[in-house]
This record gives structure tokens, C-alpha cells and sequence, in this order.
């Protein structure tokens, strides 16, 4: 199993709405990323998790709250969101440090 | 984050061309990456590079990791229609651990 799955693909919450976008890799790798990208832009870093421990957040908004719960999952729970986060949420995996990621298919988010 | 200027920005070709895009960055990076990304998906790793001056390939693909580690170069040779896409670089700076930053793109329009 060579793949990043991430769930939902689409999702449209209200700003008041609570929801949570999921991760899962059975590749072994022990380190996973969130990334945020808007259209037409670079993929931007939000956290990393290495040996599932927060190791990097990129001073992202409290809105955003990532969870590791095992080495194969990755979690991203989203409240009070703004519709200025509508983005392509992708979340990725690497063997170890400054090895190649690979990312999943990632999750389109629209906040109305 | 960190800044990495990728050029070009566009870029329309004629099928059985070939293509030349570079990265640079004012830091010194470990690692380079190369990816591709098509709309709707997640980037996919083409070429990754460990080491000063390294050369490497990937079938019409050849990328290079500068010797002043600065800066990386993709070429893709005999172009065809399914190159298509945005090509994004990825950097590692020395001592940011799991960290990678991506270059602003180069979109490429394959013209058959």
C-alpha cells in the first residue's frame, strides 16, 4: 500500500459548524504533514507530526486543532472556521526527515 | 516561512519540445523535491535530490540539486500532451528537520 488516504474528498461546513478531515497511511512512515493550498498558489505548511508528536505548527489559528492518534492516522478538526480558509487541505507522509513526501488526493473545503 | 522563486511562471509549448524550470531560494537547503500537480489531485514526487550537484533522472525528466545549494533546476525533454500541469519545487532548509517549503510554480500547456 503505496497511499495517503484522506476523507472527505469535498466538504461544506457553516462557520459555526464543527467537522474533522482524516488522514490514513499503512506505508510505515512516521511523519505526517498538513498543508493548506488555495487555488493557484503553493501548497503552505501547517503542522508536522514526527513519532506522532506535534513537532511543527506554522502559526496556524487556533480553528484549526491536528491530532495524531496512531502512527497511521492523521486528523485535522476544524471550528469556527472563516470562509477565507476554503482551500484544498492535503496531508502527506515521509519515511523520516528529508525524505520525499507523499501526499493524498486532499480534501476540498468550502466554508459559507 | 521560507521564500522560493521558481520561473518561470508559465510556460506554452509545443509537443516534442523540451522544457527548462528553476528554483532558488536565499537559504541553503538540504533536500530538493519535485513535484507535479494536477487539478484536483495532490502533488505527486517526481525527483527527489540529497546532495550538492547531484544529477538525477526520471525517464524524460532531469533534475539537478545546485552546487551552491541555493537553487534546483527541472528539465523534461520530448514534451507530450500528459506533462501538462503545475511542476512545484520543494525545499528543505539546513536544520528545519520535516520541513519543506514549495516554490510558486511553473505552469506548463503542453500545445499537441
Amino acid at each position: 500500500d503505496t497511499e495517503v488516504t484522506q476523507t472527505p474528498k469535498h466538504l461544506v461546513m457553516g462557520m459555526t459548524n464543527k467537522k474533522s478531515l482524516k488522514c490514513e497511511q499503512h506505508m510505515g512512515h512516521r511523519a505526517m504533514y498538513w498543508y493548506k493550498q488555495k487555488a493557484k498558489k503553493p501548497p503552505e505548511l501547517m503542522f508536522v507530526y514526527s513519532y506522532e508528536k506535534l513537532s511543527i505548527n506554522e502559526s496556524v489559528p487556533s480553528r484549526f486543532s491536528p491530532e495524531c492518534p496512531n502512527s497511521s492516522l492523521l486528523n485535522l478538526h476544524l471550528h469556527a472556521l472563516q470562509p477565507e480558509d476554503s482551500a484544498l487541505y492535503l496531508c502527506a507522509s515521509s519515511r523520516e526527515q528529508a525524505y520525499g513526501y507523499t501526499f493524498g488526493s486532499g480534501t476540498r473545503l468550502t466554508v459559507v | 516561512g521560507q521564500q522560493l522563486n521558481q520561473s518561470p511562471q508559465s510556460m506554452f509549448i509545443q509537443e516534442g519540445e523540451d522544457v527548462s524550470m528553476n528554483c532558488t531560494s536565499s537559504s541553503i537547503f538540504n533536500t530538493w523535491l519535485w513535484y507535479k500537480q494536477d487539478p484536483g489531485e495532490g502533488p505527486v514526487l517526481l525527483i527527489a535530490l540529497y546532495k550538492a550537484g547531484e544529477l538525477t533522472s526520471n525517464g524524460r525528466l532531469t533534475a539537478q540539486f545546485g552546487i551552491t545549494r541555493k537553487d534546483s533546476f527541472l528539465n523534461i525533454s520530448a514534451s507530450i500532451p500528459s506533462d501538462v500541469g503545475i511542476y512545484f519545487c520543494a525545499g528543505q532548509p539546513l536544520g528545519h528537520g520535516n520541513q519543506f517549503y514549495f516554490g510558486t510554480g511553473t505552469s506548463l500547456t503542453v500545445i499537441p
